[in-house]
């Protein structure tokens, strides 16, 4: 899988706009970019996904590049439950692949 | 409400012994995945099922067992061979072709 780069760490202000970057300058075309979060001692959550066009769910958007090589994840008013580690993945699309690969991640601290 | 649990929680062991984690999901997904990780580090995969009674292995499978019997259950069993079995351990579950996954809240795994 393509290698994702991102930030070890950011700060935000409580019900502030966060933004979360990703570059992913390897990516293929067939490969959708993926964002889960984990906060302490849990498992990974889903957040979003999306492929070429922004996306937007009740959590987040997701905003991408027009060559596809980096990515944005919204969140539009952060609150205290959204600090929590953010993983950028990159997941080729089809039948053949299983396999999510997680990086380091962005680790969010969000200030009260 | 449909879910992945991970049994026990917490689990210490004595150096040299076997120990067996417990994964159920009612989520009727046919691909199942076990994840290690370390602190401050992402998610490595250990192995990981597309459907019963098939497995294959991930990244990091040395020293690891699965069984895949039931659609439900995929058991990890940490052996002796692990040179450093203790981490926190990921259980997931998806459809497949896997579009999202869905994690368990994870065993932490301390051998002494």
């Amino acid at each position: 899988d393509a290698k994702t780069t991102q930030p070890n760490s950011m700060e935000s202000n409580e019900e502030e706009p966060v933004h979360l970057p990703c570059n992913h300058s390897t990516i293929s075309g067939t490969d959708y970019i993926h964002w889960y979060r984990q906060l302490p001692s849990q498992g990974p959550e889903y957040v979003i996904h999306g492929l070429t066009s922004n996306v937007n769910n009740r959590m987040a958007s997701l905003a991408i590049a027009e060559d596809r090589k980096s990515s944005t994840l919204i969140l539009h008013r952060a609150t205290l439950r959204d600090a929590a580690v953010y993983y950028c993945i990159l997941k080729r699309g089809g039948a053949g692949s299983y396999q999510l690969t997680f990086g380091k991640g962005t680790k969010l601290s969000v200030i009260p | 409400d449909g879910g992945i649990t991970q049994s026990p929680k917490y689990l210490f062991r004595k150096e040299g012994q076997n120990v067996t984690l417990s994964c159920e999901q009612n989520l009727n997904h046919d691909a199942m995945y076990w994840y290690r990780q370390d602190p401050g580090q992402g998610l490595r995969l250990i192995y990981y099922s597309q459907i019963v009674n098939d497995f294959q292995k991930g990244d990091i499978a040395e020293g690891y067992s699965v069984s895949r019997e039931k659609k439900e259950s995929f058991p990890l069993t940490v052996t002796s061979a692990q040179k450093n079995p203790t981490a926190f351990y990921l259980c997931a579950s998806s459809i497949s072709p896997p579009l999202g996954y869905t994690f368990g809240s994870g065993t932490r795994l301390t051998v002494v």
